[in-house]
């Protein structure tokens, strides 16, 4: 069975403070696929990026960069010099290979509070 | 590019009524899945169609199901409702298993 952890439940920072949200994910399986997404107060889950498990590389995209480490199974997310509109709900999710098809296994997620 | 459309947004129905939720998913693509949102359960995998064939199913009552037509759009049902049914409704649209999804802005169901 698959299952996502999110430790952090609720976060607050002032605005551009560097905040990390952590996710550790457990699979059996070897071929795995790990999401971000953000989910602002209208409700809308917003895609933010996709890692499969054969690419440990880092990304940085902006001030978001995400750190994949097979070895530790997590797949944290830093956002750099933070802002009042990343305030929202962050979901890290997993999806595995195979015949399983689209099924996305989320985390609980983790409230971002950015304060002006 | 036209996102992922859900209607209704909102819908308030009674207990034992039944509701029909509908979800027009990004052209091109062919995986339609559905998640239910609530705050004691967070976000749960209910059924996800590919070509018209449903090819998962999460741990939900029958009272669940799902279609998906030829031209990708997909609707789902739910039965009998409860108060427990209560929820935000996610429809996602992905161009097969492993790749990016992305979410319609849900519908929200109250069950009175």
């Amino acid at each position: 069975a698959q299952k996502v952890t999110q430790a952090q439940t609720e976060i607050s920072v002032v605005e551009k403070e560097d905040v990390t949200l952590d996710c550790v994910y457990e699979t059996r399986d070897t071929t795995y696929y790990l999401f971000w997404y953000k989910q602002p107060p209208s409700g809308e889950l917003v895609f933010l990026i996709r890692r499969n498990s054969f690419d440990e590389q880092n990304e940085i995209s902006g001030r978001y960069s995400w750190n994949f480490q097979k070895s530790t199974s997590s797949f944290n997310f830093t956002i750099t010099a933070s802002q009042v509109v990343d305030s929202a709900v962050y979901f890290c999710a997993l999806s595995v290979g195979g015949d399983y098809g689209q099924n996305f296994v989320f985390g609980p997620g983790t409230r971002l509070s950015v304060l002006p | 590019k036209a996102g992922v459309t859900q209607t209704p947004r909102y819908l308030i129905k009674t207990r034992g009524q039944q509701v029909t939720l509908s979800c027009s998913p990004i052209s091109g693509h062919r995986s339609v899945s559905w998640y239910q949102q609530t705050p004691g359960q967070g976000l749960q995998f209910l059924f996800e169609y590919f070509s018209e064939t449903q090819r998962n199913k999460g741990n939900f009552p029958g009272r669940f199901s799902g279609r998906q037509f030829s031209n990708s759009r997909s609707e789902m049902n739910v039965s009998t409702l409860e108060l427990g049914d209560s929820a935000l409704y996610l429809c996602a649209s992905s161009f097969d298993r492993g790749t990016e999804a992305f979410f319609g802005q849900g519908t929200r169901l109250t069950v009175v």
